[in-house]
This record gives structure tokens, C-alpha cells and sequence, in this order.
């Protein structure tokens, strides 16, 4: 089946900095999600990407479609401590016989200690 | 409140025990769905439903059984047959199936077997 590489795996930020990380895949996406998910809690969505070369923004977040629909990025610029989490991409291939997500394994973002 | 609720939060199960986790919403969604999340992965989709009294299998539906009687309810049932049921479970419903990029999810429910 499709997959979708999500990196960095971990990251480590401190208050104020910008931070970035992306999602790739070996096939082509029509729509790309970005997700935040708290400990113990369901992904809630942050942004929804459906053009190639797109790019929105939520707040402090920033993110964009690839133009080549196979690569996706999100920005969180500023960071605080409550940006603490886990960050999923998820691709959407529409098909006739139903809609399905394709998640990308995650991106814990954590505190510098 | 709108939302979805999936009870319980914590549920054991024995070895050769089926256990049934509950999935409710009242957004008035005609779509709704089962992920399994396994540490350091991504969601998985197990099955989904588009509308009453229909449901298909997504990408790991063996060892799960699902029913979709009432429009507000799709409950998910861990069989014997699934031999790694220990997962975080979550339900998520949309508006409809051809706007899946609009679902919602609900708490989750962590399985650990005894």
C-alpha cells in the first residue's frame, strides 16, 4: 500500500524558535492533512491542503502542498510549550469506491530540557 | 456538547476473550470509522462505514468485526482471532464519506491484554 515517510521522528524545541517538518510519499496525494494529537486524546485536525503548491497558514502554523503532490511541510514558528505533541500528515487519494487517509508515522515534538 | 464519545477508556482482555469497544457521535454524520495506533506508527484504518447497515474493510480488518445499525453508533469487535490487540483505538466520524478530510475523532480506547 501506499506510504508516507514523516520526519523528523522526534524533535526538541525551545521557546520562540521555528521549527519544520515534512511528510514524503512514492505516490501522489489529491489532499494532505496535518494533525495534532495530545496524549491519550484523538488527532485533531490543523490544516487541510488541497492544491498542489498551496500554501496556509492557521496561526502560528504554516503549511504546503508539494508541487509535485507527493511532499508536504508544516512550520510552527514561535514556539511555546503547549505546541508539545505529536504532528501526523495524512494523504487523501479520492477513489470512486470510497475515501481513505493514508497517516505518516508521526512527529513527537518535545521541550528542550 | 456535539461530538463523538468512545467508551471505555481502558479496556482488558483475556486470551480467547472478544471484547466490544463503543463508538457514539451526534454530528448527524453519515460516515464513520475505526483506526488502530500502534506506538511510533501512524493510524491505521480497520473498517469504515458510509452509511447505515454498510461498512467495509479497510487496510487490517482481519481479527475485527464491526456493525453499523443506527446512524450514531458503530461499535468494533476485537475477536480471539486478532492475536495483537493491544493498540489505542479511535473512532472518527465525517459529514460524509466523500469528505473524509472532515472527520472528527473521538477520545480513543487503549486495549492491553491480560
Amino acid at each position: 500500500g501506499q506510504q508516507l515517510n514523516q520526519s523528523p521522528q522526534y524533535m526538541f524545541i525551545q521557546e520562540g524558535e521555528d521549527v519544520s517538518m515534512n511528510c514524503t510519499s512514492s505516490s501522489i496525494f489529491n489532499t494532505w492533512l496535518w494533525y495534532k494529537q495530545e496524549p491519550g486524546e484523538g488527532p485533531v485536525l490543523l490544516i487541510a491542503l488541497y492544491k498542489a503548491g498551496e500554501l496556509t497558514s492557521n496561526g502560528r502554523l504554516t503549511a504546503q502542498f508539494g508541487i509535485t503532490r507527493k511532499d508536504s511541510f508544516l512550520n510552527i514558528s514561535a514556539s511555546i510549550p503547549s505546541d508539545v505533541g505529536i504532528y501526523f500528515c495524512a494523504g487523501l487519494l479520492h477513489k470512486a469506491a470510497g475515501n481513505k487517509l493514508t497517516f505518516g508515522g508521526g512527529t513527537r515534538v518535545l521541550v528542550k530540557p | 456538547d456535539g461530538g463523538i464519545t468512545q467508551s471505555p477508556k481502558y479496556l482488558f482482555r483475556k486470551e480467547g476473550q472478544n471484547v466490544t469497544l463503543s463508538c457514539e457521535q451526534n454530528l448527524n454524520h453519515d460516515a464513520m470509522y475505526w483506526y488502530r495506533q500502534d506506538p511510533g506508527q501512524g493510524l491505521r484504518l480497520i473498517y469504515y462505514s458510509q452509511i447505515v447497515n454498510d461498512f467495509q474493510k479497510g487496510d487490517i480488518a482481519e481479527g475485527y468485526s464491526v456493525s453499523r445499525e443506527k446512524k450514531e453508533s458503530f461499535p468494533l469487535t476485537v475477536t480471539s482471532a486478532q492475536k495483537n490487540p493491544t493498540a489505542f483505538y479511535l473512532c472518527a466520524s465525517s459529514i460524509v464519506a466523500s469528505r473524509v478530510e472532515t472527520q472528527y475523532f473521538g477520545p480513543g480506547t487503549r486495549l492491553l491484554v491480560l
